[in-house]
Order: C-alpha cells, then sequence, then structure tokens
C-alpha cells in the first residue's frame, strides 16, 4: 500500500513571499500521478496542481510550483507571492495508475499542512 | 453543471440513530467515491463505484455503513446505530473515466456528521 507523508503540521509566510510544503510518498509502482489539493476553512477541496510520475519536468500553474524528485520519492509545493487567498489546508495526494492493484484510480492523502498568510 | 453537491451540509443526530447522506456527482461523471475525514487530518478512503458498480470497500467501512448508486447518478451513504466515533465529515467525489491520466477527481464540499 501506499503512504504520503507531510512533516510540517503548519506553515506561516508573509504575503508576497515564497514558502515551500514538504511531501514525501512511499509506493513501489513506477506509473501514478502526485496532486496538491487546497482546502480553504469550511470549503471544498482543490486541485491545486498534478504531475505525472513520467514526466521529468516539474509542474507549473501560475504561482504555484513542484519540485519531483522521483528517486527520493519526494513532491514539495512551491507558492510564491503568496497572497491572503492561499491561506488553507493543503494537502498532498497520490494516485495509483496500476490497473491490477486495489488501489487504482483512488486517492491517498497526506495528514495536510495549514498554511498561515500574514498581511 | 455546478459540481459535485452533498446533502445535508450538517447534521446532527444522537448515538444510536442511523443517518443518511446524499452526493450528486458532477453530471457524466462515472466514478464516484466516498471519503471521510476527521479534524486535522487527511481524508481516508471509504468506498467508490463506477456507475452502479460498488468496485471497493475500505476496511474502514464496518457492515454499519453502506453505500448505494442505484442508477449509476446519485449516491446514498448511509450508518446505521452511530457512534461517536462517527463523527467526521463526509467527502463525496467525481471524476470521469476509470482513473487514467487526466481525469481529476472533483470534490464536494462535504457533510458534516457530528454524534451527541
Amino acid at each position: 500500500a501506499q503512504t504520503v507523508t507531510q512533516s510540517q503540521p503548519e506553515m506561516s509566510v508573509q504575503e508576497a513571499e515564497t514558502v515551500t510544503l514538504s511531501c514525501t510518498y512511499d509506493t513501489s509502482e513506477s506509473d501514478y500521478y502526485l496532486f496538491w489539493y487546497k482546502q480553504p476553512p469550511s470549503r471544498q477541496m482543490i486541485l491545486v496542481i498534478r504531475q505525472e510520475a513520467y514526466k521529468q519536468q516539474n509542474a507549473t500553474e501560475n504561482r504555484f510550483s513542484v519540485n519531483f524528485q522521483k528517486a527520493a520519492k519526494s513532491f514539495s509545493l512551491k507558492i510564491s507571492d503568496s497572497q491572503l487567498g492561499d491561506a488553507a489546508m493543503y494537502f498532498c495526494a497520490y494516485r495509483s495508475l496500476n490497473t491490477g492493484g486495489t488501489s487504482y484510480g483512488k486517492l491517498t492523502f497526506g495528514q495536510g499542512t495549514i498554511l498561515t498568510v500574514h498581511p | 453543471d455546478t459540481g459535485v453537491s452533498q446533502d445535508p451540509r450538517h447534521k446532527i443526530t444522537k448515538r444510536g440513530q442511523n443517518v443518511t447522506f446524499r452526493c450528486d456527482p458532477i453530471s457524466e461523471h462515472n466514478r464516484l467515491y466516498w471519503y471521510r475525514q476527521t479534524l486535522g487530518q487527511g481524508p481516508e478512503f471509504l468506498t467508490y463505484f463506477q456507475n452502479e458498480a460498488q468496485l471497493e470497500k475500505s476496511r474502514l467501512l464496518s457492515d454499519r455503513f453502506s453505500a448505494e448508486r442505484p442508477k449509476g447518478s446519485f449516491s446514498t451513504l448511509e450508518i446505521q446505530r452511530t457512534e461517536q466515533g462517527d463523527s467526521a465529515m463526509y467527502l463525496c467525489a467525481s471524476s470521469l473515466g476509470s482513473g487514467g491520466y487526466g481525469n481529476t477527481i472533483y470534490f464536494g464540499e462535504g457533510s458534516w456528521l457530528t454524534v451527541v
């Protein structure tokens, strides 16, 4: 079974600054997706960014980028030019693409990191 | 299309009572997932459907839990004889396709359950 670990329960950043959230995962599979989801208080989970494991190039979505290190099984999220609206719980998630496995298609989440943005 | 919707958003019930949550996925999404999330934790997988077929159930889903998706559209999650440990947010999600590349999973806002 796959596991996802987020070792930072809480992080804070000043508005307009850059912050990096850490995530490590454990898997024996070679084919998978990794995601970062954002969950604001009392609001729904929103996809921030995704990375295909077969791609060496790190994914980027506007102010959000990842540092994907497949060999190290590391997947960190960098938020540049932080905004007050970025404050939320952030979850790293793994999605198996192994069609023969029981985990196929579903997401496995880390414990989450609460991000606070100070004005 | 307004996304994944869940009802009710909040439910307070007495221990021992039965509760039912409903999820309406995004139209034409054939996969539907249920997750449970407790405060300060990440969501944990409970079960999922492909169309009307329930393909997998987590060991977290005890015999008191049952989920259905009768016509491959909306789904219900029923908890019988609720216990205080069932207090959590129950998240529904849906996706189009069988989980291959590019099939994003979209989440609803969740249904909060408090058992007193």
